[in-house]
């Protein structure tokens, strides 16, 4: 079956460190974006990429980085810049000839401990 | 002012009524506009696209009014499984091809038996 492959599916910072949330796509898409959702609010963009080894900021990108080293994987990290990491995180791609339809995976809840 | 807004609701209904949502977007230049719907706690999926002349799928009507700036939702015959929230999506004339979708913060439904 193609899809979108999030994990984990929850995850726990401690202050100061760093975590890296996986994406991985076998729908042949060229293009992979990083969200993140709080509660009552919209989903906001932190990064996108359009094709491999290529990335650019989305609305929120600081405190965030990603790389796009294969065409199936787009790894989002969260640094410790990152103050207040609390969210819901979805990775979503689309294909080359639709960018507007995006395809979702089911998500990374990333809590501080 | 949020570019895309969204009364969140919830919209408590019972089995079989007809609910409408309504969603305004501050910029002019959106060009192309969507539904998704999400479950709790899941990823959000692609209901319907809105098209200009407005659009139906089966029990869900989508109208665009660009003048004024607003697009509708309409679902008859409300059924338990159409409670979920309902994201409202825009995106703007030269971001076609970048993918950016600017995301509302959804609209919750709860049917009811």
């Amino acid at each position: 079956d193609g899809g979108i492959t999030q994990s984990p599916k929850y995850l726990f910072r401690k202050e100061g460190q760093n975590v890296t949330l996986s994406c991985e796509q076998n729908l042949n898409h060229d293009a992979m974006y990083w969200y993140r959702q709080d509660p009552g609010q919209g989903l906001r963009l932190i990064y996108y990429s359009q094709i491999v080894n290529d990335f650019q900021k989305g609305d929120i990108a600081e405190g965030y980085s990603v790389s796009r080293e294969k065409k199936e994987s787009f790894p989002l990290t969260v640094t410790s810049a990152q103050k207040n990491p609390t969210a819901f995180y979805l990775c979503a791609s689309s294909p080359q000839g639709a960018k507007n339809i995006q395809y979702f995976g089911a998500g990374t809840r990333l809590s501080v401990l | 002012r949020k570019e895309v807004e969204q009364d969140p609701g919830p919209f408590n209904v019972p089995e079989g009524a007809t609910v409408a949502f309504n969603c305004t977007y501050s910029n002019s230049a959106s060009q192309s506009f969507f539904w998704y719907r999400q479950d709790c706690r899941k990823e959000p999926k692609l209901l319907m696209s809105v098209y200009s002349s407005g659009n139906e799928d089966g029990r869900f009507t989508a109208q665009l009014n660009r003048a004024s700036q607003y697009i509708s939702l309409l679902i008859r015959d409300s059924k338990l499984s159409d409670s979920a929230t309902y994201l409202c999506v825009v995106n703007h004339r030269g971001s076609s091809n970048t993918g950016k979708l600017i995301f509302g913060q959804g609209t919750t439904l709860q049917v009811k038996p």
